[in-house]
């Protein structure tokens, strides 16, 4: 089945500088790979996605970016604010609605 | 997207005894799934559960351990049976409810069930 990775485990940033969140996957055949944030105590909810005929999309200060042939993905969030600080998962999945996750990037922003 | 009402929200468990947890969609859907998250860690996907059918199980969960019910498409429940310390974890109900901006399903959580097995 479908393996996806993600490093670092933990990032650190100031306010206002970027933050990337990388993930691997191992399924060639995965076709969509959406971003969650879980803030704490609280359910995973969808900030974006991407699907495979696409290589990158933006949503104000967030975007995704995908490489098809080296098979990662990466979470970039620009001007990061303190409400940024939450645990951000990656997800990978054939279409079939069954998702895999990655492990998590506890994400801290430093006021 | 739809709403997910999951109930208990938090339960402490005796070793060895079993407990449903129920999830209810404001709305009918094709596709509901049941996922694990143990403390600090990732979402593991315990089960797809069918209307009118047998869930479908992944690999190291089973149905005498996680029985799922699907009277309909709008309910599931999910029971953790014979409950040990390692199954203290979030239990978490999803939906496929709408497709997003990039076309494809999105799935959304419910707010989870914290069991704490002593």
């Amino acid at each position: 089945g479908e393996n996806v990775e993600q490093h670092p485990s933990t990032l650190s940033v100031q306010e206002g500088d970027s933050a990337v969140i990388k993930c691997t996957y191992s399924d060639s055949a995965s076709n969509y790979f959406p971003w969650y944030k879980q803030e704490l105590g609280k359910r995973p909810q969808l900030i974006i996605d991407i699907r495979s005929n696409v290589g990158e999309k933006k949503d104000q200060r967030i975007a995704v970016t995908l490489n098809k042939t080296a098979k990662h993905f990466s979470l970039h969030i620009t001007e990061t604010q303190p409400e940024d600080s939450a645990v951000y998962f990656c997800a990978a999945s054939e279409g079939n609605n069954r998702l895999a996750f990655g492990k998590g990037n506890q994400v801290v922003v430093i006021p | 997207s739809a709403v997910i009402s999951q109930k208990p929200s938090r339960d402490i468990c005796q070793r060895g005894t079993s407990l449903t947890i129920q999830c209810q969609v404001d709305s009918q859907v094709t596709m509901m799934f049941w996922y694990r998250q143990q403390p600090g860690q990732s979402l593991t996907l315990i089960a797809t559960a069918n209307q009118g059918s047998e869930a479908t199980y992944e690999s190291g969960f089973v149905i005498d351990k996680f029985p799922i019910s699907r009277p309909n498409l709008t309910f599931s429940t999910l029971t953790v049976s014979n409950m040990s310390p390692e199954d203290s974890s979030i239990y978490l109900c999803s939906v496929v409810s709408e497709q997003g901006a990039s076309g494809a399903n999105v799935l959304t959580f419910g707010a989870g069930s914290r069991l704490t097995v002593l």
